[in-house]
Order: C-alpha cells, then structure tokens, then sequence
C-alpha cells in the first residue's frame, strides 16, 4: 500500500536550533517526493522536490532534504530555524511517470519554535 | 493570473444544500488537482483533470460531488445535498503539466451546519 508517515506529530525548538523533520514512505515504484509548508492561514506552499540526480536537495528558506533509497526516508532538516519557520510541514509522494497523478500525502508535523 | 485563485474563501452551508466551489489556475498550467484537507486527516485527493478531461476522478468520496473544468481553466467543484461530514477545507492545486510540483490555492474553507 501507499503511504507517508510523519512520525513526528509536534516539534518545539528554540530558534536558532537545528532542525529535522522526519518522513518515510511506502511506494511500488522509484517515488517523486515533496516537502511542502502551510503557514497558519495560508496556502500550501511547495519548500524543495526531489526527482532524480543527486540525493541531497536544497529549497527555499534554507532547508535541505536528502532522499535515502535502502530506508525510504526523505527528511527534511535547516541548520538553523528562525521563529518564522513555525509551519505546519507536510511530505508527500508521487509517482515519476505513467497514469497515476496524486500526490499520497502524510498527516503533518506542527513546529514550534521557541524564541 | 499570478496565481490559483479559489472562491468563495468561506463558505457556511446547511446540511442538504448544494453548494459550488470555484478554481481559477495559473493561466497555462493544464493539470488541475482538487484535494480535501480534514482536521487530522491530512490531504486527500479528490479529482485530477489533464486540460478539460478528468482521467483519474476516484477520490470522490460519492455520487454527490462533482467537478468540472472548462477552456482549460476553471474548475467547479459542487456538492450535492451537502453533509456534515463535507465540512473541510477544500484545496485547488495547479501545475504546468501532470508529475510536476504543484501550486496551491488557499482553499475554500467549508462548513456545514
């Protein structure tokens, strides 16, 4: 079956922290994976996407995530949040190519951050 | 437009009412998404129309929603004999072509009282 999990339902940290928010998935084929943030009261907003190539991506606002095959994970992490980064982060997958077009979506990670 | 636009951005309804709900894409993008978006239920995928077609429509969740697109642009979403358990936030998405990343709108929020 398809699925995302984000194991983490909550993180607080305190700006100027480090930051990983984890994401695995179940998927038949080679997956097109995603990291979006929806800020309270606005729309989902795509951070970074992996395709193909090289397995560490970089986004917008500092974040990077890196794909990894053999643990099915693609987790998304900054080096350093700022209190702006207080989102909601959802990962999602899909597929690269034929007739399958939706995204398979996981539940969310609420962050908080500590100033 | 600059962006996907969704309208209403609020909508309050009573239980077996219809109501409409309108997406504007980015002009070009020919795949339109529509998903839902429930308290603790994360996205679900609704319908995904290529230009005016809709080659996957199997997240409907029941013959009382439909969904529409037109010229290759906008799409309506309606809801027929709205349900309490139709309350969600309804999510429009569009991308320049299918297994690309998507844009969002930001959303019709729907409740049904």
């Amino acid at each position: 079956a398809q699925s995302v999990t984000q194991p983490d339902i909550h993180i607080t940290v305190s700006e100027g922290a480090s930051l990983e928010l984890r994401c695995n998935y179940s998927y038949g084929a080679t997956p097109y994976l995603f990291w979006y943030v929806q800020s309270p009261g606005q729309g989902l907003q795509l951070l970074l996407k992996y395709f193909s190539g090289d397995t560490l991506v970089q986004g917008i606002k500092g974040f990077e995530a890196e794909f990894k095959r053999s643990q099915s994970s693609f987790n998304l992490r900054k080096p350093s949040v700022h209190w702006s980064d207080a989102a909601e982060y959802f990962c999602a997958v899909g597929a690269r190519a034929g007739n399958n077009r939706k995204l398979i979506w996981g539940l969310g990670t609420s962050l908080a951050v500590n100033p | 437009g600059a962006g996907v636009s969704q309208s209403p951005s609020n909508k309050v309804t009573e239980k077996g009412k219809d109501v409409e709900l309108r997406c504007d894409p980015i002009s070009g993008h020919t795949a339109l998404y529509w998903y839902r978006q429930s308290l603790g239920q994360g996205l679900e995928f609704l319908i995904y129309f290529q230009g005016n077609s809709a080659p996957d429509k199997s997240g409907l969740p029941s013959d009382r929603f439909s969904a529409e697109r037109t010229g290759g642009s906008v799409s309506t979403l309606t809801i027929q004999r709205t349900q309490q358990e139709d309350s969600a936030v309804y999510l429009c998405a569009s991308s320049l072509a299918s297994h690309e990343s998507y844009t969002f709108g930001s959303g019709t929020r729907l409740t049904v009282v």
